[in-house]
């Protein structure tokens, strides 16, 4: 039972330059999240797909595109890769929990993403 | 303000201590509440979640949830070096998906 997996672990990106980041999840969670994390600033959500075939924003969108390819896949794409992108992405996915809210996240091991 | 408030440490304590961490949220519909602790370099790690007004604790940690105040603290009992990490306070929205996260307390247990 893998979890969350995350791919690559690492990567350096030149101003322009675009890539996927890859994420699937064994858990037979309904919904996935991607997270930015920055020094000093928490993690913050930049999409989330509710339930396979729908996608939503959250809090920092812009330059990010997202494809929830099918229950278990959720890629995160930089189509233009800028120097503000320069962070650690994680992957993470919760099962649908009615009544209380939002179930606990189970996240990737992250991305260390830098763009030159 | 920021709608999940943490101070950012660090948090220094002797090994053994008690180790208290504090968290105040803006939301008064907020219904949900996790607290992740994050070592250096790695992903985030659920320790607690708390639902309802009081207190839930789970081995050396409890969880204090006070609605009326929009606070919410971690407890870590006889506190160890391994417990020195980030701990991450996070609150459901209402209407919302999702949670938000705050910056995050950082700790410190002084063998």
């Amino acid at each position: 039972n893998a979890g969350v997996t995350q791919t690559p672990k690492f990567q350096v990106l030149k101003t322009g330059q675009s890539m996927t980041l890859q994420c699937a999840q064994d858990m037979n969670h309904n919904s996935m999240y991607w997270y930015r994390q920055d020094p000093g600033m928490g993690l913050r959500l930049i999409y989330y797909s509710a339930s396979e075939g729908t996608t939503d924003k959250g809090e920092v969108p812009n330059g990010y595109n997202v494809s929830r390819l099918n229950k278990r896949e959720f890629s995160l794409r930089l189509e233009s890769a800028a120097p503000s992108q320069t962070s650690v992405y994680f992957c993470a996915s919760s099962e649908v929990r009615s009544g209380t809210g939002p179930s606990p996240l189970h996240f990737g091991n992250g991305t260390r993403l830098t763009v030159t | 303000q920021k709608e999940v408030e943490q101070n950012s440490g660090p948090l220094s304590v002797p090994e053994g201590a008690i180790a208290s961490l504090n968290c105040t949220y803006s939301d008064r519909g907020s219904q949900s509440f996790f607290w992740y602790r994050q070592y250096s370099g790695k992903s985030p790690e659920l320790i607690m979640f708390i639902y309802s007004n009081g207190d839930k604790e789970d081995g050396r940690f409890t969880a204090q949830l006070n609605k009326a105040s929009q606070y919410v603290s971690l407890l870590i009992r006889d506190s160890q070096p391994s417990d020195s990490a980030t701990y991450l306070c996070v609150v459901s929205g209402t209407g919302r998906r999702a949670l938000t996260f705050g910056s995050g307390t950082r700790l410190q247990v002084q063998p």
